[in-house]
């Protein structure tokens, strides 16, 4: 079964603008993590905030995480060509390590 | 540089026949993860190790199985292969608990 739900599905934008991606969650988790998949090639790890942590930021990179709401959101500032890709969530569910991940945003970048 | 290797990248099969997919990790991690990937599904988990002669039943893990006899090292076996089983097998590895996982390039199978 799906823990994480992304929102949008797929997203559209211009090199330079930002691109916010949404990931909400059912359960309690110990930490979310976010990835992400270049066309036909292994999923890369981007970032992890803990469930007693509310914001992280990496690069460009910007995750929060509202663990009343239970969900995320991934900010991509100044967007790239190079970030078209496909971004996933996932969620650790306090086993161990075990992530369970959603299906993902398939952002396009246009130069 | 430490890394995950799979094999083969590409296979194509037949239903009803074994097949085995490698996957090789350098980094020393005790917990790998098979997943496989289809469209509208996302990752789900097939089986999974936390050490060792340790494994465990993921989400969908009927008609799939995987041994651990060293920590480099965790195949995945198909043992009749049916059409249901064509997708991307993608094998990844972590140190443990919030840890992120390393995932490879994955393997693309079709069985026909």
């Amino acid at each position: 079964s799906q823990q994480g739900e992304e929102d949008p599905q797929a997203l559209s934008i211009q090199e330079g603008e930002n691109a916010t991606m949404n990931c909400s969650y059912k359960t309690s988790i110990n930490n979310l993590q976010w990835y992400r998949q270049n066309s036909g090639r292994g999923l890369v790890h981007l970032i992890l905030i803990r469930s007693n942590e509310r914001e992280k930021h990496s690069g460009r990179l910007r995750v929060t995480l509202d663990t009343s709401k239970k969900s995320s959101s991934l900010l991509i500032t100044a967007s790239r060509a190079a970030d078209t890709a496909s971004y996933f969530c996932a969620t650790d569910d306090n086993q161990g390590g075990k992530l369970i991940f959603g299906q993902g945003t398939e952002l396009s970048v246009k130069p | 540089d430490a890394e995950i290797t799979q094999s083969p990248r590409h296979k194509i099969t037949e239903t009803g026949r074994q097949v085995t997919l490698a996957c090789h990790q350098t980094w020393n991690h005790n917990n790998m993860f098979w997943y496989r990937q289809d469209l509208g599904h996302g990752l789900r988990l097939i089986h999974y190790s936390y050490g060792v002669q340790d494994t465990n039943k993921g989400e969908v893990s009927d008609g799939y199985s995987v041994s651990r006899s060293n920590t480099e090292d965790l195949p995945l076996t198909l043992e009749s292969a049916a059409s249901s089983q064509t997708s991307v097998y993608f094998c990844a590895s972590s140190a443990g608990v919030n840890q992120p996982q390393h995932f490879g390039d994955g393997t693309r199978l079709s069985i026909l």
